[in-house]
């Protein structure tokens, strides 16, 4: 199974841009790259989702590399209701497969 | 605004005795989705329905659990008997399938708190 490497923790401020990386080598062609958020005690949200070309929505950008052996989650803004465990999901034929995540902290 | 709904929201049991877990799909969904999360394995993918259909399962202990869809607003997932490494919290999930291999969006319930004892 396609697997994703995400950092186990990461910092931000309040009002601040924060890029959420993930590393997916094993990447195959037909693997949708996926990001759900988790806030404590709930259940995975979703935030965005993306094959080839870099995506946009109301909670987040997700940008793509070329090679697509690696991608980022930008949160233009931060604010303290981001604070979760973000989760980078490769996906194929619907099944998805979760690593450990990284586990946004925001300052205010 | 549509919503996965789980119930119960919290099981105590004792070892040995059987758990069913229920989770109602949004309305309109035609896929279902198991996962147990717990701090030491993360989430793990039990199970997985299509047009209430089991597609696959692998993830599941064959021995004790049981997932089923007696109908298309209704999935159940079942231990018997329970054990305490069962302990966890159980989501379940649906989307609709769009056709294209992995683009779909899964929208999660708030889980079931399992503790067996």
């Amino acid at each position: 199974d396609a697997k994703t490497t995400q950092p186990n923790s990461m910092e931000s401020n309040e009002e601040e841009p924060v890029h959420l990386p993930c590393n997916h080598s094993t990447i195959s062609g037909t693997d949708y790259i996926h990001w759900y958020r988790q806030l404590p005690s709930q259940g995975p949200e979703y935030v965005i989702h993306g094959l080839t070309s870099n995506v946009n929505n109301r909670m987040a950008s997700l940008a793509i590399a070329e090679d697509r052996k690696s991608s980022t989650l930008i949160l233009h803004r931060a604010t303290l209701r981001d604070a979760a465990v973000y989760y980078c999901i490769l996906s194929n034929f619907n099944k998805f497969y979760f690593g450990s995540g990284t586990k946004l902290n925001v300052k205010p | 605004d549509a919503r996965v709904t789980q119930t119960p929201r919290d099981k105590v049991t004792e070892m040995g005795q059987e758990v069913t877990m229920r989770c109602q799909p949004i309305l309109g969904h035609n896929t279902v989705f198991w996962y147990r999360q717990t701090m030491k394995q993360g989430l793990e993918l039990l199970a997985y329905f299509r047009n209430r259909a089991p597609l696959d399962d692998s993830g599941m202990p064959k021995d004790r659990f049981s997932a089923e869809m007696p109908d298309a607003t209704l999935a159940t997932l079942k231990i018997q008997p329970s054990e305490p490494r069962d302990s966890a919290v159980y989501f379940c999930a649906s989307g609709l399938d769009p056709g294209l291999a992995g683009g779909q969006t899964q929208y999660f319930g708030p889980g079931t708190r399992l503790l067996v004892l």
